[in-house]
């Protein structure tokens, strides 16, 4: 079975740094693009970011470029979002999802998200 | 960057319905748009991709259609556990969603 488990969220000031985790077990985790999906309270779901199988393709969302940082470890299945100089309207639930890596693919697993907060 | 929107925003709806939710791109996205679920306090998840291709696992009772920029996801009949949020994604490009279209009870 497929699973993605998100951790590290919690309350932060702004201009604080946090860094996201995402585990993954269930599938080969090195054949897999996986991606950053966030949602703030009561609003839509935003891309935030995306990083290829071997690291080799990264690409943020404009919202974020130059404050959070994408990677992966293959070897230890694992995924994660650094995020840096984090403002008021970074607060939102962080999702980590699996696409296929292919063009167009779609996410087709998702993981149950962890909240980022970021206030005084 | 492509912008996605979605209509209605929301619509109310009794079980048996036939829905039907527009989703359009700002341009040509070919069929590279996908459909999830998102239930309260739940994570999206992924009903159509590729503008109609039924993921795993997923009633029958849904549906997609179109190409280009204009798509429509259609359930066919509503059922109690399909009141939820549905939003449209383009991955033709930098991936994007559209506002969600809420479906609740009539």
């Amino acid at each position: 079975e497929v699973q993605l488990v998100e951790s590290g969220g919690g309350l932060v000031k702004p201009g604080g740094s946090l860094r996201l985790s995402c585990a993954a077990s269930g599938f080969t985790f090195s054949s897999y693009s996986m991606n950053w999906v966030r949602q703030a309270p009561g609003k839509g779901l935003e891309w935030v970011s995306s990083i290829s199988s071997s690291s080799s393709y990264i690409y943020y969302a404009d919202s974020v470029k130059g404050r959070f940082t994408i990677s992966r470890d293959n070897a230890k299945n694992s995924l994660y979002l650094q995020m840096n100089s984090l403002r008021a309207e970074d607060t939102a639930v962080y999702y980590c999802a699996r696409d296929l890596g292919y063009s167009g693919s779609p996410f087709d697993y998702w993981g149950q998200g962890t909240l980022v907060t970021v206030s005084s | 960057d492509i912008q996605m929107t979605q209509s209605p925003s929301s619509l109310s709806a009794s079980v048996g319905d036939r829905v039907t939710i527009t989703c359009r791109a700002s341009q040509s996205i070919s069929s590279y748009l996908n459909w999830y679920q998102q239930k309260p306090g739940k994570a999206p998840k992924l009903l159509i991709y590729a503008a109609s291709s039924l993921q795993s696992g997923v009633p029958s009772r849904f549906s997609g259609s179109g190409s280009g920029t204009d798509f429509t996801l259609t359930i066919s009949s509503l059922q109690p556990e399909d009141f939820a949020t549905y939003y449209c994604q383009q991955s033709y490009s930098t991936p994007a969603f559209g506002p969600g279209t809420k479906v609740d009870i009539k």
